[in-house]
C-alpha cells in the first residue's frame, strides 16, 4: 500500500506525558497537512509542511504542539504534557503540490489521554 | 465561528433513490469546495470539487451544486448504494490559503437496502 501512513493507530497518554505521532506520505509527495478532529465535529487544519520548512502553522496551538517534515523520515507531530481535551483523532494528508483535490489522508491517530 | 456548517449530523434514504447532502458557508471569498467521504477508522477520501466560477460540476453517480447568491452547495448521489453509507464532509478553501481545507461537521448517510 502506496497511501499515507500513519503510526501508531491509537495512542494512549497519561496525562503530562508526550505524545509523538508519525506521518510517512505517499512516495512521491513533497507537501505534508495534519488536521485534528475532535468529537463530533469537523477535521480543523493544524499545520503544513514541505520538508524541512513549516509554510503555515495558523491552526496549531501556541504551546505544547510541534510539527516537524526532515529531510529524511516521517513527519512527526509532538504534543507535550497532553491535557484530556487533547484527545482527538489526528489526520495526516500528503500532496505533490499544487492541487487541493490532490490530497490524500492517511488512516489517522487515535489519542485517548487518561 | 463555523464558517463551513452541515445542519443534518444523519440522514437516511432508500437504496437506489436520490441523496441529497447539503452545506452552507458563511465566508463568500471561498473559491473552491470539495466534498469528502469518510468510512469508520478510515481518513476522509477526495470525493469532488467544484470551483465558484461554476454552479454544477458531475462525476458518475456524483454531481455538486453550488448557489453562491444562497451560499449553498449541495451533493446529490443517484442511485444511491449501500457501500455510499458513510460520513460525508463538506469543505472549502479559505481566501488566502492555498493549502488549508475548512470542514464543516458531517453528515452521517445511510443508504438502506
Amino acid at each position: 500500500n502506496a497511501g499515507v501512513m500513519q503510526n501508531p493507530r491509537h495512542l494512549v497518554r497519561r496525562r503530562g506525558q508526550e505524545a509523538r505521532l508519525r506521518c510517512s506520505p505517499m512516495k512521491g509527495h513533497s507537501h505534508v497537512y495534519w488536521y485534528r478532529q475532535l468529537p463530533e465535529e469537523g477535521l480543523k487544519f493544524m499545520v503544513y509542511l514541505q520538508k524541512e520548512n513549516i509554510i503555515d502553522e495558523s491552526g496549531m496551538p501556541k504551546e505544547r504542539f510541534s510539527a516537524e517534515f526532515p529531510k529524511e523520515g516521517p513527519s512527526i507531530l509532538r504534543i507535550q504534557q497532553v491535557v484530556r481535551g487533547d484527545s482527538a483523532a489526528y489526520f495526516c494528508a500528503s500532496s505533490q503540490g499544487g492541487q487541493y483535490y490532490g490530497y490524500t489522508f492517511g488512516s489517522g491517530t487515535r489519542l485517548t489521554v487518561v | 465561528d463555523q464558517q463551513v456548517k452541515q445542519n443534518s449530523p444523519s440522514l437516511s434514504v432508500q437504496e437506489g433513490r436520490i441523496s441529497i447532502l447539503n452545506c452552507d458557508y458563511t465566508n463568500s471569498m471561498f473559491d473552491y469546495f470539495l466534498w469528502y467521504k469518510k468510512y469508520p477508522a478510515e481518513g476522509p477520501t477526495f470525493l469532488i470539487s467544484i470551483s465558484s466560477i461554476k454552479d454544477k460540476n458531475e462525476d458518475g453517480r456524483f454531481t455538486v451544486f453550488l448557489n453562491k447568491s444562497a451560499k449553498h452547495l449541495s451533493l446529490h448521489i443517484v442511485p444511491s448504494q449501500p457501500g455510499d453509507s458513510a460520513v460525508y464532509f463538506c469543505a472549502a478553501i479559505p481566501p488566502g490559503s492555498a493549502r488549508q481545507l475548512t470542514f464543516g461537521s458531517g453528515t452521517q448517510l445511510t443508504v438502506l437496502p
